[in-house]
């Protein structure tokens, strides 16, 4: 098993809509939990940090589910702007940080 | 400038040739970090530093693969004769200290083998 997984996608979403994605990851010690975003032919970029009681920052909510090892990331009320990939970054074996794959997000107009 | 800085944006290089590329972090930064992204992938760990130290280089793929840092600060990654499995771009991070989050990531360099 991959040390993190993520569904590459490509989701394809209406502007307006609600769209969630997960992460999974197989170190059980696993302590720091991160979403990035990337866009196209640019460098990776810290969306936001995700807490174990969950966290939110505008539309956007990170979930933790320490017991079935994932995290997730809802985005509310979509944007065109928000077409991107977006990563799932934790922290693995010997404190190493991991990329997911990444998950590849369209907002249709 | 306040980022990473990295060099070349981007490199063309023949099979077999040697290519160094540049890692400048933002001052101050402790932790160094070198990824390599390859198309439709996410970024794979290859190695970090904790100033000039090298701390783990567990992902380097081969020993053609070397990267150093030696005053602590600007880093380089060396990879000789290379192949075109080694067509990538090449991300360096720095952070204040390991763990610490955002990693601020260069721009990359896109390296292509002929």
């Amino acid at each position: 098993r991959k040390e993190v997984e993520q569904d590459p996608g490509p989701f394809n979403v209406p502007e307006g809509a609600t769209v969630a994605f997960n992460c999974t990851y197989s170190n059980s010690a696993s302590q720091s939990f991160f979403w990035y975003r990337q866009d196209c032919r640019k460098e990776p970029k810290l969306l936001m940090s995700v807490y174990s009681s969950g966290n939110e920052d505008g539309r956007f909510t990170a979930q933790l589910n320490r017991a079935s090892q994932y995290i997730s990331l809802l985005i509310r009320d979509s944007k065109l702007s928000d077409s991107a990939t977006y990563l799932c970054v934790v922290n693995g074996r010997d404190d190493k940080i991991i990329f997911g794959k990444g998950t590849r997000l369209h907002i249709l107009p | 400038g306040a980022g990473v800085s990295q060099s070349p944006r981007y490199k063309v290089a023949k099979r077999g040739q040697d290519v160094a590329l540049r890692c400048d972090p933002i001052s101050g930064h402790v932790s160094l970090f070198w990824y390599q992204q390859a198309l439709g992938q996410g970024p794979e760990f290859l190695t970090y530093f904790q100033n000039e130290a090298q701390l783990d280089k567990s992902g380097l793929p081969s020993d053609r693969f070397f990267a150093e840092r030696p005053e602590g600060s600007v880093s380089t990654l060396k990879i000789q004769r290379t192949q075109q499995e080694d067509s990538a771009v090449y991300l360096c991070a720095s952070s204040l200290a390991l763990g610490d989050q955002p990693q601020h990531f260069g721009d990359g360099t896109r390296l292509s083998i002929l």
